[in-house]
């Protein structure tokens, strides 16, 4: 089993609704989790992270974690076609080290 | 400049050369990653380092070495390249005092293909 999984899609989701993307992890002491959007051809970049049981909000995007079940979630509010990406979830260690991703999920957004 | 560069961008080999892939970054971070990426396979990790004295092996080291030559260093080494190394290959940095505790800071890639 892979540390961390996620669902490969891909992901269609009309402009201006909401996309939800999952990712479960195995390590029930790892501590804080990331959420990075990769445009093709280009590096990862950091669009979300969160270490507390719960949601986080940071614009159109909200991180929620659920420690007890051991999954981590990204919901895209009003989607546009900018958001079309992969989203590849992270997660270290509970020692906070070695920082593994999962697959990653391919997100179009259609017009 | 960027903050985290990688040399080669762009890499064509043969069958059994040695490669090696460089690092750098000026952001001063102690922690600094290698990772591979394949279609559909996400990122997978080779190698991380915590400091010049610490290297550690990651989910696929086989076939790679690393040397962490300084701070700001870190170079991937392919000792006899196989065509199934093919890939893009990406160099991380991090820091866990940061405001995301953790936060990878990567560089723009560089894509080796073995003939």
């Amino acid at each position: 089993q892979k540390e961390v999984e996620q669902n490969s899609g891909p992901l269609s989701v009309p402009e201006g609704a909401i996309a939800s993307l999952n990712c479960t992890y195995s390590d029930r002491g790892s501590q804080s989790f990331f959420w990075y959007r990769q445009y093709s051809g280009k590096s990862p970049e950091l669009i979300m992270f969160i270490y507390s049981n719960g949601d986080k909000e940071d614009g159109r995007f909200t991180a929620q974690l659920n420690k007890a079940s051991q999954y981590v979630s990204l919901l895209i509010r009003d989607s546009q076609p900018s958001d079309s990406a992969t989203y590849l979830c992270a997660g270290p260690y509970s020692s906070a080290s070695k920082i593994i991703f999962g697959s990653g999920t391919r997100l179009s957004i259609r017009p | 400049d960027a903050d985290v560069t990688q040399t080669p961008r762009n890499r064509i080999t043969k069958t059994g050369k040695r490669i090696m892939l460089e690092c750098s970054q000026t952001k001063g971070h102690d922690r600094m990653y290698w990772y591979r990426q394949d279609p559909g396979l996400g990122l997978r990790l080779i190698y991380y380092s915590f400091d010049v004295k610490d290297i550690n092996k990651g989910e696929i080291s086989d076939g790679y070495s690393v040397s962490r030559q300084a701070q700001a260093k870190f170079s991937l080494s392919l000792e006899s390249a196989i065509p199934n190394q093919t890939a893009l290959y990406f160099c991380a940095t991090s820091d866990l005092s940061g405001r995301s505790g953790g936060e990878l800071f990567f560089g723009e890639g560089s894509r080796l293909t073995v003939l």
